[in-house]
């Protein structure tokens, strides 16, 4: 357990459905992330939220609605998606937006594995 | 157009031997670069960074080098471990991170044979 979870850890959903992805963390940590992981891709930035407040958002389409109801909890909305949405969606924190958020690195959850059909 | 690239999307290394990491960036505004190691079904962890400003960083038997001229980063890994094994991500910040936006690379596939 790295302090970051993540639920659930696997998701089947169809084109027409509504999810969430949750996220929670108790590490202390005022930013955090969302990251999406497609095969053969690197991973690539979405959502940022610093302080609960939304700093960055990475060009998303509307189909994924982030919500971050305090600093603890980040949650993924998830409706109408395509099936080249299917990925490994990961959740991460630290400490801050910034400098000290680099110096010791964000931390990850283990991801959602989410498949579209 | 990929600003962090990793260009070997495998490694094989004998146990007790060094594992070198290799990573480019083709953006000069990055000026913080870490290093992260993912195991198959969990997430990324974070291992070991470095600012622009320095050019070597080390951490038990890890240490990172820089390379601004070059554009270029490396991870050496000694002596390399069976429990090394894993996948190993390159990720820059610029503008010290007040973005918050990490960049990554695509990731190397370490194998450490015992």
């Amino acid at each position: 357990e790295t302090g970051v979870t993540q639920t659930p850890r696997h998701l089947v959903m169809g084109m027409t459905n509504k999810k969430s992805l949750k996220c929670e963390q108790h590490l202390g940590h005022n930013a955090m992330y969302w990251y999406k992981q497609s095969a053969k891709k690197p991973l690539e930035l979405m959502f940022v939220y610093n302080f609960k407040e939304q700093t960055e958002n990475n060009s998303v389409p509307s189909r994924f609605s982030p919500e971050c109801p305090n600093s603890s909890h980040l949650f993924l909305h998830l409706h109408t998606l395509q099936p080249e949405d299917s990925a490994l969606y990961l959740c991460a924190s630290s400490q801050d937006g910034g400098l000290q958020g680099l110096n010791y690195g964000y931390t990850f959850g283990s991801g959602t594995r989410l498949t579209v059909v | 157009d990929q600003q962090v690239k990793q260009n070997s999307p495998s490694l094989s290394v004998q146990e007790g031997r060094i594992s070198i990491l290799n990573c480019d960036y083709t953006n000069s505004m990055f000026d913080y670069f870490l290093w992260y190691k993912k195991y198959p079904a969990e997430g990324p962890t974070f291992l070991i960074s470095i600012s622009s400003i320095k050019d070597k960083n080390e951490d038990g038997r890890f240490t990172v080098f820089l390379n601004k001229s070059a554009k270029h980063l490396s991870l050496h890994i000694v002596p390399s471990q069976p429990g090394d094994s894993a996948v190993y991500f390159c990720a820059a910040s610029a503008n010290r991170g007040s973005q918050g936006n990490l960049i990554f690379g695509k990731g190397t596939k370490l194998s450490v044979k015992p």
